[in-house]
């Protein structure tokens, strides 16, 4: 079965405090994607990342940075300096491989992220 | 690019009537698109994957006689909420597929189900 777990349902943190999400998948395919999306207040999903399961080098896009290892199934989301427009939901994601359903998304229950000022 | 429009952004409704969502592909053709649904504080929880000229297929636990999808051309899919009821209230979000490997999602639309 497959399964993503984000065990920290609210997270609140003063900004310019760095935060990490965390993401624990389960998975039986030896391939698939991870994904972290997030969604603010207006609910429209915004795209963060796509990480191919091959892939385990540690991505670094301004403040957020990912952190990939397959020995643990984690792939967890780094947020550093955080300001108030970080606050949101944010949702990692698995994808089963291509020729399996591939494309279909597996949400985690979502992380509710506040930055006060 | 890879935009993706959703339409109504929200509607209001009475139980028993039925309530037709649109999902399109503004700038690109998608094969497949993907329905989901969201309560409120909660996870998206796929509903149905449907793939242009056939079938959408279901996810368990979704009745297909509720929720009905059509996918009838490459740039639009429709899911229609039949006989809604106040337990029926959620958002629901389209996806769209350009590629098996990469989805744009669309803005959502709130239903509320009186």
């Amino acid at each position: 079965a497959q399964k993503v777990t984000q065990a920290q349902t609210e997270i609140s943190v003063v900004e310019k405090e760095d935060v990490t999400l965390d993401c624990v998948y389960e998975t039986r395919d030896t391939t698939y994607y991870l994904f972290w999306y997030k969604q603010p207040p207006s609910g429209e999903l915004v795209f963060l990342i796509r990480r191919n399961s091959f892939d385990e080098q540690n991505e670094i896009s301004g403040r957020y940075s990912w952190n990939f290892q397959k020995s643990t199934s984690s792939f967890n989301f780094t947020i550093t300096a955080s300001q108030v427009v970080d606050s949101a939901v944010y949702f990692c994601a698995l994808s089963p491989p291509i020729y399996n359903q591939g494309g279909k998304l597996i949400f985690g229950q979502g992380t509710e992220l506040s930055v006060k000022p | 690019g890879a935009v993706v429009s959703q339409h109504p952004s929200r509607v209001i409704c009475k139980s028993g009537t039925s309530v037709k969502i649109e999902c399109r592909s503004l700038d690109f053709q998608a094969t497949t698109m993907f329905w989901y649904r969201q309560f409120p504080k909660k996870s998206l929880m796929l509903m149905a994957t449907s793939n242009e000229g056939s079938k959408a297929t279901y996810e368990q636990g979704v009745e297909k006689d509720k929720f009905l999808i059509n996918h009838a051309s490459l740039t639009l899919s429709t899911l229609t909420v039949t006989s809604a009821h106040p337990e029926d209230s959620s958002f629901y979000i389209c996806s769209a597929a350009p590629t098996t490997d990469t989805q744009y999602f669309g803005p959502g639309t709130r239903l509320t189900v009186l």
